[in-house]
């Protein structure tokens, strides 16, 4: 089946810090890949996408790049700020065919707080 | 991007009871889906709507506990039947984007807690 897992939270970083929160995923298909981010008291917004092999998606400073061949998804930001504190979700979706087209796994969810 | 409009936001129910939840979107979508997030855990599906047929259930969610209506293509309910505090959890409704390697699109949740 498919899945999705993210590094263990929560992460704690001062501001200006450097962000990696790692996602790997497994897959019958070829998947879309996803993060999502939950603020508080929020739904989730989508983050950022990649939906073939190296593409790099970005948004907000956030940048994820789509590796095949280590089966990962790993979110990076180069300096955080205290408004990024919040639930990060890193997500699949397998394009074509099969029981799981059209849904979405999700990995477990990564906890950031960023301090002044 | 589709907008969606999920009511309530919350609400405190008693156990036994049931709670509806809607979800309005303001373009019409082939398929919509209703997730759980039980607190401090990840979004689990319970659900696919389509309009015009029966919900289809993940594994571990039964129509006589989570009954799902699609009127149209715009608009679907989820009913928590039968409230028990295990089902204190975020409810929250998703439609896809403009095809769906532009990622799904999420109501704001309904936060519920059952006493």
């Amino acid at each position: 089946g498919n899945s999705v897992t993210q590094m263990e939270g929560p992460v704690t970083l001062s501001e200006e810090a450097f962000l990696t929160i790692n996602c790997t995923y497994t897959a019958t298909g070829y998947p879309s890949l996803f993060w999502y981010v939950q603020y508080p008291g929020e739904g989730l917004q989508l983050l950022l996408k990649a939906t073939k092999a190296d593409d790099k998606g970005s948004n907000k400073g956030f940048e994820a790049t789509y590796r095949k061949e280590t089966t990962s998804f790993h979110l990076e930001k180069g300096s955080v700020q205290v408004s990024d504190s919040a639930v990060y979700f890193c997500a699949l979706i397998i394009g074509a065919g099969g029981t799981s087209y059209g849904k979405l796994t999700f990995g477990q969810g990564t906890i950031l707080t960023v301090h002044p | 991007s589709a907008v969606i409009s999920q009511k309530p936001s919350r609400d405190i129910c008693q156990r036994g009871t049931s709670l509806t939840i809607q979800c309005q979107v303001d373009s019409q979508v082939t398929m919509m889906f209703w997730y759980r997030q039980q607190p401090g855990q990840s979004l689990t599906l319970i659900a696919t709507a389509n309009q015009g047929s029966e919900a289809t259930y993940e594994s571990g969610f039964v129509i006589d506990k989570f009954p799902i209506s699609r009127p149209n293509l715009t608009f679907s309910t989820l009913t928590v039947s039968n409230m028990s505090p295990e089902d204190s959890s975020i409810y929250l409704c998703s439609v896809e984007g403009v095809g769906r390697i532009y990622g799904y699109t999420f109501g704001s949740g309904t936060r519920l807690t059952v006493v």
